[in-house]
């Protein structure tokens, strides 16, 4: 089946962590993207790539770092200097181009303890 | 900020039309209306978009008003399924230098399907 997958579903870690979340996709997209939701509040992109190789901060990209090595993998790490990480991370990926929708995977929740 | 504005809230008996509205009156010429829904504590899932022209497809129907400022969203058959938080977005257009085809949510409408 194609789509996209996160993991972990659910992750917990010690404050002053780094920890890096997965996002894998089999739709031959080019675009993919990360953004982060908090409890009851719409979502913020965090960072997004249009190709391989390449990739741009989005609204909210201190604390975070991402790579993008092959089109099918777009790993996001959180890092220690992410001041409130707690919350739910969704990857999307989309069709280069104008107006094309994105397809989002289940999401990542992040617990920091 | 979003550019959007809608009621927090809705409710609807099974087996009636949803008519979720969204006003946003800023819209600019070029700017499509994206409707995505979110089940609790899932990735959004797309709906429609459009323009300017009414859209439908096999999961709801898109109205947009001529001066483009309003629409609604339209789930004809509501089942309890549909139970979730609808977003309304006005599209940052890709493609290009400093586009991003980001998604600005905002807090969107709660819908919640009653049997």
């Amino acid at each position: 089946d194609g789509g996209i997958t996160q993991s972990p579903k659910y992750l917990f870690r010690k404050e002053g962590q780094n920890v890096t979340l997965s996002c894998e996709q089999n739709l031959n997209h080019d675009a993919m993207y990360w953004y982060r939701q908090d409890p009851g509040q719409g979502l913020r992109l965090i960072y997004y790539s249009q190709i391989v190789n390449d990739f741009q901060k989005g609204d909210i990209a201190e604390g975070y770092s991402v790579s993008r090595e092959k089109k099918e993998s777009f790993p996001l790490t959180v890092t220690s200097a992410q001041k409130n990480p707690t919350a739910f991370y969704l990857c999307a990926s989309s069709i280069a181009g104008i107006y094309n929708e994105q397809f989002f995977g289940p999401g990542t929740r992040l617990t920091v303890l | 900020d979003a550019k959007t504005t809608q009621p927090p809230s809705m409710d609807c008996a099974e087996g009636r039309a949803a008519n979720l509205p969204c006003n946003h009156s800023t819209i600019s010429g070029n700017e499509y209306v994206y409707w995505y829904r979110q089940i609790h504590s899932q990735g959004p899932q797309y709906i429609i978009h459009g323009l300017k022209n009414n859209e439908t497809n096999e999961m709801a129907s898109l109205i947009i008003t001529e001066d483009r400022k309003s629409s609604t969203l339209i789930l004809p058959h509501a089942t309890l399924r549909d139970t979730a938080v609808y977003y309304c977005i006005v599209r940052v257009p890709s493609g290009g230098s400093g586009n991003t085809g980001k998604l600005i949510f905002g807090q969107g409408t709660t819908l919640q399907v009653k049997p």
